[in-house]
């Protein structure tokens, strides 16, 4: 079965606190995602990679970086959580589209992240 | 740039009951490709059912089809014989044909009753 794993469902941290979200997954998929989810604004992307070390900003990346150091693990980072960062964020994984490919995505189960 | 509308936020379906949940977009691609998403409560999204824009036919999927009219832009989502486990938000979305970003709508939230 494959999957697309968030280290962590629910996450609390203070204004200021660095925060690290996590993702693997396992289909040996190039492309990755981090999406914010937000009622009323639907998805947006944060930051996506095509490879290891690769990165492109989304339509949001301002108080976000990312990481990927190897292909199955790619991490979003807030440098300094603030409050309008409270959301839902969901990481995605999909095969490279120029490989003739649809772009279907595979999505972890979320992580909900509150800064108070 | 691409953009997809979704107009609904909420609807509701009586159980085994049919219901079609709207989505416009916009593009000036030739080649793309359209999706519905589910997101089921608490669960992870998955997908539905794709079109890809060149095919006429309307994809299908067991109870889950829908209707696309590339003129207009327009791709509603159809679900017959609504069930329990319908309940979702689902969210519209596409893609350029060989590029690698989805563009989502703003979903709608599906609440099946008994």
């Amino acid at each position: 079965d494959v999957k697309v794993t968030q280290s962590s469902r629910y996450l609390v941290k203070r204004t200021g606190e660095k925060v690290f979200l996590e993702c693997v997954q396992d289909m040996d998929h190039e492309n990755m995602f981090w999406y914010r989810q937000d009622p009323g604004l639907g998805l947006r992307l944060i930051y996506f990679s095509y490879d290891v070390k690769m990165k492109e900003k989304g339509d949001i990346p301002e108080g976000y970086s990312v990481s990927r150091e190897k292909k199955e693990r790619f991490s979003l980072i807030l440098e300094s959580a603030s409050t309008n960062q409270t959301s839902m964020y969901l990481c995605a994984s999909s095969l490279w589209a120029s490989g003739g490919n649809t772009g279907e995505l595979f999505f972890g189960e979320g992580s909900r992240l509150t800064v108070l | 740039a691409q953009t997809v509308t979704q107009s609904q936020p909420e609807m509701s379906v009586q159980e085994a009951e049919t219901v079609t949940l709207s989505c416009t977009y916009d593009t000036s691609e030739n080649n793309y490709y359209l999706f519905w998403y589910k997101q089921p409560p608490s669960r992870q999204m998955i997908l539905v059912i794709r079109q890809e824009a060149y095919k006429q036919q309307n994809a299908t999927e067991n109870r889950f089809s829908v209707n696309f009219q590339k003129a207009a832009k327009s791709f509603s989502l159809k679900i017959s014989d609504s069930q329990l486990g319908d309940t979702a938000m689902y969210f519209c979305a596409s893609i350029k044909y060989n590029t690698d970003k989805l563009i989502f709508g703003t979903g709608t939230r599906l609440q099946v009753f008994p």
